[in-house]
């Protein structure tokens, strides 16, 4: 059971919009910042989303994060084939003193 | 060339030890916070310990706590998890990850290594 809720899947077609939702609490995404992870089949995570909206160099604009109150959003514009992959958001929780991820969204590219 | 590169896993039994290693090059080490992410086959990622650039300040999973000791040797750049009284419910692929201070110096890693996988079994 994570302490970071997310749905278990998500799907689209190439060229939708589609958005992935992660819920928390006051003690994580109320108080501090969100990160989003890329994870391809058999690959290392990758981190594609921190502090709520920021992208790491070599990220497309197709990707896009927001905070609102204990829930956070990453959103992927423009599905390409390639996004196909399991998304984790992830934060730090000041009740438990350490980094909570959500259980993690596998997302389909139909 | 950031890298990050994960040795030390493999088969232990239950209630055994073991320690993985992770060698870091491309940056200046003793400037980053670290962490040790794991995934259980199959499963989703679960944080398990991070410790600060002088190592003043280490946290654990409670899953971990008391089990596991994470350390690390800025003049070897080197990141270490001694793990002890291993169980089944220990198996994963461990990955060492650097944290970026871009974001909350915590949860934001930036960089990860390829992961060492540890298995618990008799």
């Amino acid at each position: 059971q994570s302490v970071l809720t997310q749905a278990p899947s998500a799907s689209g077609t190439p060229g939708q919009r589609v958005t992935i939702s992660c819920s928390g609490s006051s003690s994580n995404i109320g108080s501090n910042t969100v990160n989003w992870y890329q994870q391809l089949p058999g690959t290392a995570p990758k981190l594609l989303i921190y502090s709520i909206y920021q992208r790491p160099s070599g990220v497309p604009d197709r990707f896009s994060g927001s905070k609102s109150g204990t829930s956070a959003s990453l959103a992927i514009g423009g599905l390409q084939s390639e996004d196909e992959a399991d998304y984790y958001c992830a934060a730090w929780d000041d009740s438990l003193n350490g980094v909570v991820f959500g259980g993690g969204t596998k997302l389909t590219v139909l | 060339e950031v890298q990050l590169v994960e040795s030390g896993g493999g088969l232990v039994q239950p209630g055994g030890s073991l320690r993985l290693s992770c060698a870091a090059s491309g940056f200046t080490f003793s400037n980053y916070g670290l962490n040790w992410v794991r995934q259980a086959p199959g499963k989703g990622l679960e944080w398990v310990s991070y410790i600060s650039s002088s190592s003043s300040t280490i946290y654990y999973a409670d899953s971990v706590k008391g089990r596991f000791t994470v350390s690390r040797d800025n003049a070897k750049n080197s990141l270490y998890l001694q793990m002890n009284s291993l169980r089944a419910e220990d198996t994963a692929i461990y990955y060492c990850a650097r944290a970026y201070c871009g974001g909350d110096c915590y949860s934001s890693n930036d960089y990860w290594g390829q992961g060492a996988l540890v298995t618990v079994s008799s």
